[in-house]
């Protein structure tokens, strides 16, 4: 079946614009995850929603960055007033949360993000 | 101290080699455990639960030492195609005793098989 997709796959933004990430995770999966790669580091964790209950946010790195998932499915990660040490690769994931798999996530393809 | 431990490598073998890669880890919380692979600007990709008793796919053998917070992955009969960051992970259980969704990464281990 179809796995997680993420739009765009590259974007470069100038220092000061707004950016928004799309991740649609895959199908019948409750729990999205978003994380981010900087050059040569290892993934960090941004945001994390399961189902309806309230996404946890702690992994946010400054009020800049926001994060909504509508109906459940799509998820739209927002940068605003982008800083060059915003430029990363961010990576979607989702899983399922019941059944013997629950919690083994799969990622998306990631969006490289340049802040110049 | 980092919540997950690897030895960075470089990990350099020739094909058809048995490698093994260690991982430790900081929190006795941490529920569930997992090994990924990470190819060169690609998306990091679940290789293979990590199970208490241990588990074996393939070439793939993962075992988990609970007392000493400790993960191993062993890579039998190296193929080129195996050449990757292999990245430890795990994510902790909340209050509940559930495991939570947020994973913790380690920084991976770099292996290059060469013909």
């Amino acid at each position: 079946g179809a796995g997680v997709s993420q739009s765009p796959s590259n974007k470069v933004t100038e220092k000061g614009k707004d950016v928004e990430l799309r991740c649609d995770p895959i199908s019948g999966h409750t729990a999205l995850y978003w994380y981010r790669q900087s050059l040569g580091q290892g993934l960090e964790f941004l945001i994390y929603f399961q189902g309806n209950s309230a996404p946890d946010k702690s992994g946010l790195p400054s009020d800049r960055f926001s994060a909504e998932r509508t109906g459940g499915s799509v998820s739209t990660l927002t940068i605003q007033r982008t800083q060059q040490e915003d430029s990363a690769v961010y990576l979607c994931a989702s899983s399922a949360t019941s059944g013997v798999t629950s919690y083994e996530q799969y990622f998306g393809p990631g969006t490289r993000l340049t802040v110049t | 101290r980092k919540e997950v431990e690897q030895d960075p490598g470089p990990f350099n073998v020739p094909e058809g080699a048995t490698v093994a890669f260690n991982c430790t880890y900081s929190n006795s919380a941490s529920q569930s455990f997992f090994w990924y692979r990470q190819d060169c600007r690609k998306e990091p990709k679940l290789l293979m639960s990590v199970y208490s008793s241990g588990n074996e796919d393939g070439r793939f053998t993962a075992q988990l030492n609970r007392a000493s917070q400790y993960i191993s992955l062993l890579i039998r009969d190296s193929k080129l195609s195996d050449s990757a960051t292999y990245l430890c992970v795990l994510n902790l259980a909340n209050a509940g005793g559930t495991s939570y969704g947020k994973l913790t990464f380690g920084q991976g281990t770099i292996l290059t098989v060469h013909p």
